[in-house]
């Protein structure tokens, strides 16, 4: 049963420090996007890519925030450092080489900052 | 730029009421247009789509029909169950590829 799968599914931590969430995409999908979701703002997209090159990452606060892919079967965001705002459920998901719109979901890390 | 509007939630129903979730849209040229569900604790997920103007997207009794005259994506289902409580997200995909969600709707359905 093939599925996106997110580490770690909680995290808690104190302002200030580092944070790396990681997503294992679906064997075969070449695209892999960043969502984060909070109550406030909904669902935003964060960033995205293709064939592991980044296509977009303009939803994406550049100072502190970096995602990357560095073979095919990871993606990672990482924070640096980390604030009390980006408190949020990180959601990482993919999808196949030609975009029909359906995106295959992570569970999401839920992330604390203190 | 591209984007999706809902109507607010949460929508609270009783068992076997009539369920419309307003959906419409902006966008250049012509999008397909999508309904995610998100249930309690978990991921996003497909729920159905459609991809040219008057197409009709169905899946789990619920339906949602592409008006490009009026630029919506209503969805609907004709009697709700408990086990439909979810968040519902329309979505658009644009012409880079990017799949754009509106805010989400809460709909929560009582027994």
């Amino acid at each position: 049963d093939a599925r996106v799968t997110q580490t770690p599914r909680h995290k808690v931590t104190e302002m200030g420090q580092e944070v790396t969430m990681r997503c294992q995409p679906i064997l075969g999908h070449n695209t892999v996007f960043w969502y984060r979701q909070t109550m406030m703002q909904g669902l935003e997209l964060l960033a995205y890519f293709r064939n592991r090159a980044p296509l977009d990452d303009s939803g994406m606060p550049k100072d502190r925030f970096s995602a990357e892919m560095p073979d095919a079967t990871l993606a990672t965001l990482k924070i640096q450092p980390s604030e009390p705002r980006d408190s949020a459920v990180y959601f990482c998901a993919s999808g196949g080489d030609v975009i029909t719109g359906e995106l295959f979901f992570g569970e999401g890390s839920r992330l604390t900052v203190l | 730029g591209d984007s999706v509007t809902q109507m607010e939630g949460p929508v609270t129903l009783s068992e076997e009421a009539f369920l419309t979730i307003n959906c419409t849209y902006t966008a250049t040229g012509y999008p397909s247009l999508f309904w995610y569900v998100q249930y309690p604790g978990e991921g996003l997920q497909l729920l159905l789509k459609a991809t040219k103007a008057d197409d009709k997207g169905s899946n789990k009794g619920f339906e949602a029909t592409y008006r490009k005259e009026t630029t919506s994506f209503h969805l609907e289902k004709g009697s709700v169950q408990v086990s439909d409580s979810a968040v519902y997200f329309c979505a658009l995909i644009t012409g880079f590829q990017k799949l754009v969600f509106g805010t989400g709707t809460r709909l929560l359905v009582s027994p």
